[in-house]
């Protein structure tokens, strides 16, 4: 039972353009949600969080946005570099001492 | 700061043969766990350890997989035997406290391939 779902997995964008990137989630008791970035041959990397009592939270150039009733948070990376080719994964735990479920991932590639 | 090491990075066994990873946190961690995570897919929790002690392993498939942390620092996986749906990026990643909130950092994996 996937309870994360990145329903696009992949995204090709031109470098200096926004990326969006989406995340669905089933379970209505998670609260709070991560993104990682994972370059090949090497792990996760921690991006950005997001807890349930906001709704945004902005980290330079990455902004993730949270849509409780809809269940659905977004990636935005403005502007977009080639080095942020990558694929990214969203995560979501339903608090302390919970355990994160991960999105399948989506592969974003920035044109240049 | 050194991050979360893995060994070995790659291993390639035949199906009913035995395989062992190990992991070594970030220093001060409290917190250990192995993903398995199968080619298209997100990582999925196998087992989590906060210090030495097992604090979720509900999804680990005990008739062949084992994990010990035995000091609370290094740990190894293991698979006896292997079945070829085995095959997978197996990563190790550790947390400061207890998980659920807590940033994990992970290591950057053991590809296992079982012909």
């Amino acid at each position: 039972d996937q309870q994360v779902k990145q329903n696009s997995p992949s995204l090709s964008v031109q470098e200096g353009r926004i990326s969006i990137l989406n995340c669905d989630y089933t379970n209505s008791m998670f609260d709070y949600f991560l993104w990682y970035k994972k370059y090949p041959a090497e792990g996760p990397t921690f991006l950005i969080s997001i807890s349930s009592i906001k709704d945004k939270n902005e980290d330079g150039r990455f902004t993730v946005f949270l849509n409780k009733s809809a269940k659905h948070l977004s990636l935005h990376i403005v502007p977009s570099q080639p080095g942020d080719s990558a694929v990214y994964f969203c995560a979501a735990s339903a608090g302390t001492g919970n355990q994160f479920y991960f999105g399948t991932g989506t592969s974003l590639t920035v044109i240049p | 700061e050194a991050g979360v090491a893995q060994s070995p990075r790659y291993k390639i066994i035949e199906k009913r043969q035995s395989v062992a990873f190990w992991c070594n946190p970030i220093s001060g961690h409290a917190t250990l766990y192995w993903y398995q995570q199968i080619l298209g897919q997100g990582p999925k929790l196998l087992i989590q350890f906060q210090n030495n002690g097992v604090v979720d392993d509900s999804q680990l498939p005990k008739d062949r997989f084992s994990a010990e942390r035995l000091k609370g620092v290094d740990s190894t996986l293991k698979i006896q035997p292997a079945k070829l749906e085995d095959s997978a990026v197996y990563l190790c990643a550790s947390s400061r406290d207890s998980g659920g909130t807590d940033t994990q950092y992970f290591g950057p994996g053991t590809r296992l391939t079982v012909l």
